[in-house]
């Protein structure tokens, strides 16, 4: 079963400018999550999408959205680039029944803001 | 609000010497926690995961863990470290009951001396 695939590996943006950043799930998982990974912050959750719907919402500000599809997979959006958001973006997809599981990750997106 | 800490930022074992790391949650409710392994270049992989019942958890490449509620912890153990185990760890709680948007602590970094 093919794991949590990201896209780009790799990006470099100027401050001002917005990005996409994609995730696949694994086949079967519906529910994505994405985290901001940096050394200062360390690994910080920004949202989690289910079935097509944000389920839940971590605490970062409005320039930072996703969406999901009707096939479970998921892009995230942050407009109008900071340096501060410089960081390895990860995507986190789990089967995400009743009582929990596991959440398989991803190997990130290092974004680089100039 | 929730919160995870690990209150080691970094670690060094000697390879055969037992291991334990600690982790301390602030959480409301019944907690589900989380150890997660990071090796340089590797994207995230679940240790093991508690979420009720027994409070001695069994994870891969044999780790284990114990939930005290009384203290707050969930500390992570090995009893003979391998050289492959220096990586970064983190401990996590769910932020709801699907185990899904979790919330981290800052990680501990295990180095594994010879």
């Amino acid at each position: 079963k093919a794991g949590v695939t990201q896209t780009p590996r790799y990006l470099i943006k100027t401050r001002g400018q917005q990005v996409t950043l994609s995730c696949s799930p694994i086949s079967g998982h519906r529910s994505v999550s994405w985290y901001q990974q940096t050394p200062g912050q360390g690994l910080q959750f920004l949202f989690e999408y289910f079935s097509e719907t944000q389920r839940n919402k971590g605490n970062f500000p409005g320039r930072f959205s996703g969406r999901q599809f009707s096939n479970s997979r998921s892009e995230m959006n942050v407009s109008t680039l900071e340096l501060g958001d410089s960081a390895l973006y990860l995507c986190a997809s789990s089967l995400a029944g009743p009582r929990g599981g596991e959440q398989f990750f991803g190997p990130g997106t290092r974004l680089t803001v100039l | 609000a929730q919160s995870v800490t690990q209150p080691d930022i970094h670690i060094t074992v000697s390879e055969g010497a037992s291991l334990e790391l600690r982790c301390n949650y602030s959480y409301g409710a019944t907690p589900y926690l989380f150890w997660y392994v990071q090796s340089p270049g590797q994207g995230l992989q679940l240790l093991l995961k508690y979420f009720s019942g027994d409070t001695l958890v069994q994870g891969i490449k044999g780790f284990e863990a114990e939930f005290k509620r009384s203290q707050s912890s969930f500390n992570l153990r090995k009893p003979s470290v391998h050289w492959s185990d220096a990586a970064e760890y983190f401990c996590a709680v769910a932020h709801n009951q699907a185990g899904t948007a979790l919330i981290f602590g800052k990680g501990t970094t295990l180095s594994v001396s010879s």
